[in-house]
């Protein structure tokens, strides 16, 4: 069965970095995109970034972009979000979720149960 | 903040039909389909829609999507305590290049 297990969540003080990261089991990874998507305390769902199956392209949110990088190993079957210039309007869950894309359809067909990141001096 | 635009809350009684709606604009939802997650408390979010109004396997038939020009809706139909979830609409943004979801909505069953 599919598995998105995340980790390297804390807490980091502000303008500090973290590298967080999703190990994928159970599907052909390097056949699917991978989203993070985050949910501050309190707060809704929050796209953050996109990387396509062969990790050619890559997208973000214009609230994390140029702080974050999302990267992945196909080899590993990991994928890899590079916080930097952490602020504390960045603490959240942060979750994997794995790219369905299929014609006209765009979606998060699975996702992990997400690590916490906090912001905090 | 988010560009598509849900109602906070909604709510009924069990076995009440709950409708919720999703307001985009031409560059999301009037361009890309429409993707219904379901979150309920405490947990990671489920994909409940797909493609405006396709249901994954395991979804009960109670759950419906449609979609007309720039807005989306989700019905609830014969209201179930265990729907009491935050809903949350969702499409790629062709001007943001990016995925966007909605605010979210809080279902209550009275």
């Amino acid at each position: 069965q599919v598995q998105l297990v995340e980790s390297g969540g804390g807490v980091v003080q502000p303008g500090r970095s973290l590298r967080l990261s999703c190990a994928a089991s159970g599907f052909t990874f390097s056949t699917h995109g991978m989203h993070w998507v985050r949910q501050a305390p309190g707060k809704g769902l929050e796209w953050v970034a996109n990387i396509w199956s062969d990790g050619s392209n890559q997208y973000y949110s214009d609230s994390v972009k140029d702080r974050f990088t999302v990267s992945r190993d196909n080899s590993k079957n990991t994928v890899s979000l590079q916080m930097n210039s952490l602020r504390a309007e960045d603490t959240a869950v942060y979750f994997c979720a794995r790219d369905l894309w299929s014609g006209n359809a765009k979606y998060c067909d699975y996702w992990g149960q997400g690590t916490v990141v906090t912001v905090a001096s | 903040q988010s560009v598509l635009t849900q109602p906070p809350s909604a709510s009924g009684t069990p076995g009440q039909r709950v409708t919720i709606s999703c307001s985009g604009s031409t560059s999301n939802i009037g361009s890309n389909t429409v993707n219904w997650y379901q979150q309920l408390p405490g947990t990671a979010p489920k994909v409940l829609i797909y493609s405006n109004n396709q249901r994954p396997s395991g979804v009960p038939d109670r759950f419906s999507g449609s979609k007309s020009g720039t807005s989306a809706s989700l019905a609830i139909s014969g209201l179930q305590s265990e729907d009491e979830a935050d809903y949350y609409c969702a499409a790629w943004d062709d001007s943001l290049t990016g995925y966007v979801f909605g605010t979210g909505t809080q279902v209550t069953v009275l």
